[in-house]
């Protein structure tokens, strides 16, 4: 079975400027949530997905958002990038959000210069 | 505002020897995940403990949950160098939608 896949891997930005990333669950599952991780927030909670529907969102600005499409890849988009947004942006799925182990993807690398 | 703590930041290690990374949080939590994340890449899970008193072990590896204290265990016996890497606890509540709060991490590393 596939594990999590996300794309791109790697991405330079510039400030000022969108972008939008991709994430893919495991076959089958329904629950999607991202999390960034930086040297001095550490892994933050951004946003969770279920059946294309928000389920809880983290404290984030409302430059950062997030979809998920009816065969459960998700999508998540930050707009006016700022130096700060560099991060490793995690992506995780589950079967059901009830369900207890979340399995991460391999990460997007986002750069802002 | 639920918190995870996490000591020590870092941990240098000796091979052989046995060690202990505790994690306390600060409200009552549904399961508490332990993680393993090796440098530039991403977060493997490790354990899963649902419940008081629950003890998980793989390896060299044996987590444990204590309610009642707000605290989990991860140790270490006989420590080799395919475990350097950065452990974090991490916990949930379920009616806050299954966000996971993290913990800000273990860097182990082990030494010959």
């Amino acid at each position: 079975k596939a594990g999590v896949t996300q794309t791109p891997r790697y991405l330079i930005k510039t400030r000022g400027q969108q972008v939008t990333l991709s994430c893919s669950p495991i076959s089958g599952h329904r629950s999607v949530s991202w999390y960034q991780q930086t040297p001095g927030q550490g892994l933050q909670f951004l946003f969770e997905y279920f059946s294309e529907t928000q389920r809880n969102k983290g404290n984030f600005p409302g430059r950062f958002s997030g979809r998920q499409f009816s065969n459960s890849r998700s999508e998540m988009n930050v707009s006016t990038l700022e130096l700060g947004d560099s991060a490793l942006y995690l992506c995780a799925s589950k079967g059901h959000p009830a369900q207890e182990t979340q399995y991460f993807g391999p990460g997007t690398r986002l750069l802002v210069l | 505002e639920l918190k995870v703590e996490q000591n020590p930041l870092f941990l240098s290690m000796q091979e052989g020897k046995n060690y202990t990374i505790y994690c306390n949080y600060s409200t009552t939590s549904d399961r508490l995940y332990w993680y393993r994340q090796d440098p530039g890449k991403s977060l493997e899970s490790l354990f899963v403990l649902l419940s008081n008193g629950a003890v998980k072990q793989e390896g060299r590896l044996m987590a444990s949950l204590d309610t009642k204290a707000r605290l989990s265990t991860l140790h270490i016996t006989a420590a080799v160098h395919d475990l350097s890497a950065t452990y974090f606890c991490a916990v949930d509540i379920k009616a806050a939608g299954n966000k996971l709060t993290f913990g800000g991490g273990t860097r182990v590393l082990v030494k010959p």
